[in-house]
């Protein structure tokens, strides 16, 4: 059972509009997320993460923003570039996790065209 | 500093075969892990180790084996490689929990079972 769902599959942008991605999970005890980004033929990369005491962290062009009574975390670039075109995985961490063990959704293809 | 590293970059087996993929990591750290990662399933943990000469099974490990003998190498083998083990491996690891559950990855090993 996926506990943590990118629904979309896919989402093509336009260069220098808002890119918006999107992440839900089931597990309560999730208390920490994360997004990689991966492009073809590399292993994924660290972007930006969030803990559960707050609602918005920012890093640039990018933010994460969690409602946790939705259980929803979302991904915004802003300006979105082409070269921010690569999957992003959601990933989250249970609370008081020893194992350091994250939970991946099944990834949103990001395609920025210019 | 190499971070991690993975051997073989690529391969090729056919069913039956068995063969060893090699995760090196030069930064310490006492968590690693091997994912697999398959179209429209993102990155599912296979098996962990939480520190030298330990291993736990992940969410997809039959098939599979691991060693950790050397902190910083941790081994995933094949004893009887099968077409559905066709996939993108990745190994990751992480430092102390307590610094934060970002995981570093390589840069994957793509194998083919015919």
């Amino acid at each position: 059972d996926q506990q943590v769902k990118q629904n979309s599959p896919s989402l093509s942008v336009q260069e220098g509009r808002i890119s918006i991605l999107n992440c839900d999970y089931t597990n309560s005890m999730f208390d920490y997320f994360l997004w990689y980004k991966k492009y073809p033929a590399e292993g994924p990369t660290f972007l930006i993460s969030i803990s559960s005491i707050k609602d918005k962290n920012e890093d640039g062009r990018f933010t994460v923003f969690l409602n946790k009574s939705a259980k929803h975390l979302s991904l915004h670039i802003v300006p979105s570039q082409p070269g921010d075109s690569a999957v992003y995985f959601c990933a989250a961490s249970p609370r008081g996790s020893t194992l350091g063990r994250l939970y991946f959704g099944r990834g949103t293809q990001l395609t920025v065209w210019p | 500093n190499a971070g991690v590293t993975q051997t073989p970059k690529f391969r090729v087996l056919k069913t039956g075969q068995s063969m060893t993929l090699l995760c090196a990591q030069d930064m310490n750290h006492e968590y690693m892990y091997w994912y697999r990662q398959d179209p429209g399933m993102g990155l599912r943990l296979i098996h962990y180790s939480v520190g030298e000469g330990t291993t736990a099974k992940g969410e997809v490990p039959d098939g599979y084996n691991v060693s950790r003998l050397k902190k910083q190498n941790f081994l995933l083998g094949l004893e009887s490689a099968a077409p559905s083990q066709t996939s993108v491996y990745f190994c990751a690891s992480n430092g102390p929990i307590g610094l934060g559950y970002e995981q570093y990855f390589g840069p994957g090993t793509r194998l083919t079972v015919t």
